[in-house]
């Protein structure tokens, strides 16, 4: 079936480490996202990539870093100058049937910081 | 700044009867909205999408837009205990070309449905 796979599930850290998420879709969308969800908020856009070997920063890039090298995967790197890492991590790819706003999410990865 | 507005809840609603979730808006020059639907603990997922004003239905769900009140809401027919969720309301506009990075997301609606 067709879809978004995100892993892990659940990720702890430590202080000062840096951490990836996956994210892998066979939807064949060239539009990839990731937000980020806290409690009680709305989804806040951190990076995106429109297409292969190109990425732009969301509105709140700090402490983040991605990659786009292959049209099917864009992980997400939490490095440890993200000041507030814990999180819902939600990644997305964008519909190519001309609506601008419909978005498929993958399952979300949850990360804790210890 | 754009923002997306709605009422955090919960809104309570017992079974069989209309859910109605609404959210405003701050830019006028918003062109397309979404509701998307959340699950405790799960992913969203879009339910609704509207791009004129008037009303647009699909099975239990309406969706209204008013852009002079730059207001739109859904509607939740003969609602059931699944229907249970957070509801989040999206908003974007032609300036960012077109993409979903243009879109603003409320902080969303929780709906319980009281059996």
């Amino acid at each position: 079936d067709g879809g978004i796979t995100q892993s892990p599930k659940y990720l702890f850290r430590k202080e000062g480490q840096n951490v990836t998420l996956s994210c892998e879709q066979n939807l064949n969308h060239d539009a990839m996202y990731w937000y980020r969800q806290d409690p009680g908020q709305g989804l806040r856009l951190i990076y995106y990539s429109q297409i292969v070997n190109d990425f732009q920063k969301g509105d709140i890039a700090e402490g983040y870093s991605v990659s786009r090298e292959k049209k099917e995967s864009f992980p997400l790197t939490v490095t440890s100058a993200q000041k507030n890492p814990t999180a819902f991590y939600l990644c997305a790819s964008g519909g190519d049937r001309g609506l601008n706003g419909e978005l498929f999410f993958g399952e979300g990865s949850r990360l804790t910081v210890l | 700044q754009k923002e997306v507005e709605q009422n955090s809840g919960p809104l309570s609603v017992p079974e069989g009867a209309i859910a109605s979730l609404n959210c405003t808006y701050s830019d006028r020059g918003s062109q397309s909205f979404f509701w998307y639907r959340q699950y405790s603990g799960k992913s969203p997922e879009l339910i609704m999408f509207i791009y004129s004003n008037g009303d647009k239905e699909d099975g239990r769900f309406t969706a209204q837009l008013n852009k002079a009140s730059q207001y739109v809401s859904l509607l939740i027919r003969d609602s059931q205990p699944s229907d249970s969720a957070t509801y989040l309301c999206a908003v974007n506009s032609w300036e960012s070309g077109g993409g979903a990075d243009g879109l603003t997301f409320g902080k969303g609606t929780h709906l319980i449905i009281q059996p």
